[in-house]
């Protein structure tokens, strides 16, 4: 089983400020990560993974994240923020699969970080 | 091109009452997923379907929760005798399953209130 613990429910940060979102997560089992996205009013969006490789994943809108194995951590930045980054964000995992590599990917997700933009 | 779309939008429902809760997913896509989203929570997971059946229903909390999908390709949720704690927006994804990752893509959701 896994678990994943977002730090910080809200994130208030001033326009063009950087911003860090902190996700740790727990697993028996290597896992890929991954960042979501939601909007007021609409579903979930991929903003980036990590599957395996470079630690350091880059992923839309300028956001990227660094998987800390030993740290079980995979902490999501941004240099600089635009208001139109105001959202809620959601770091998940799941389970790798089995030993031909393939999961079918079911999700477990931590309880979000509501990031607020401030002109 | 469509995305996974989610009827209705909103549902508003009397305690004891019975829902279902329609999911269409992207076309071509065999992987099908239900999560449940409660207030200020992130999204549990509920059921996996590949294909026509469910290969884990893990996630459904208790008998009153079922789900079909009978030709591989729609998918509805059911609720039977509706409590105020199953209160929540219930989200669909779908994938096509790949060699390592499947991408999932969501819907817009459900949001149900039971009074």
């Amino acid at each position: 089983a896994q678990s994943v613990t977002q730090l910080d429910s809200q994130v208030p940060v001033f326009e063009e400020a950087p911003v860090e979102l902190r996700c740790n997560y727990s697993s028996s089992v290597s896992v890929y990560l991954f960042w979501y996205v939601q909007y007021p009013n609409q579903g979930l969006q991929l903003l980036l993974k990590y599957l395996s490789g470079s630690t350091l994943v880059k992923g839309i809108n300028g956001f990227e994240a660094e998987f800390n194995k030993s740290q079980t951590s995979f902490h999501l930045r941004k240099p600089s923020v635009h208001i139109s980054d105001t959202a809620e964000y959601f770091c998940a995992v799941s389970d790798i699969g089995d030993a031909g590599g393939t999961s079918y990917g079911k999700l477990t997700f931590g309880q979000g970080t509501i990031l607020t933009v401030h002109p | 091109g469509a995305g996974v779309s989610q009827t209705p939008s909103n549902k508003v429902t009397e305690k004891g009452k019975y829902v279902e809760l329609r999911c269409d997913p992207i076309s071509g896509h065999t992987a099908l997923y239900w999560y449940r989203q409660s207030l200020g929570q992130g999204p549990e997971f509920l059921i996996y379907f590949q294909g026509t059946g469910a290969a884990d229903d893990s996630g459904l909390p208790n008998d009153r929760f079922f789900a079909v999908r009978p030709e591989g390709s729609v998918s509805t949720l059911k609720i039977q005798r509706t409590e105020r704690g199953d209160s929540a927006v219930y989200l669909c994804a779908s994938s096509f399953p790949g060699l390592a990752f499947n991408e999932q893509f969501f819907g817009p959701g459900t949001r149900l209130t039971v009074l």
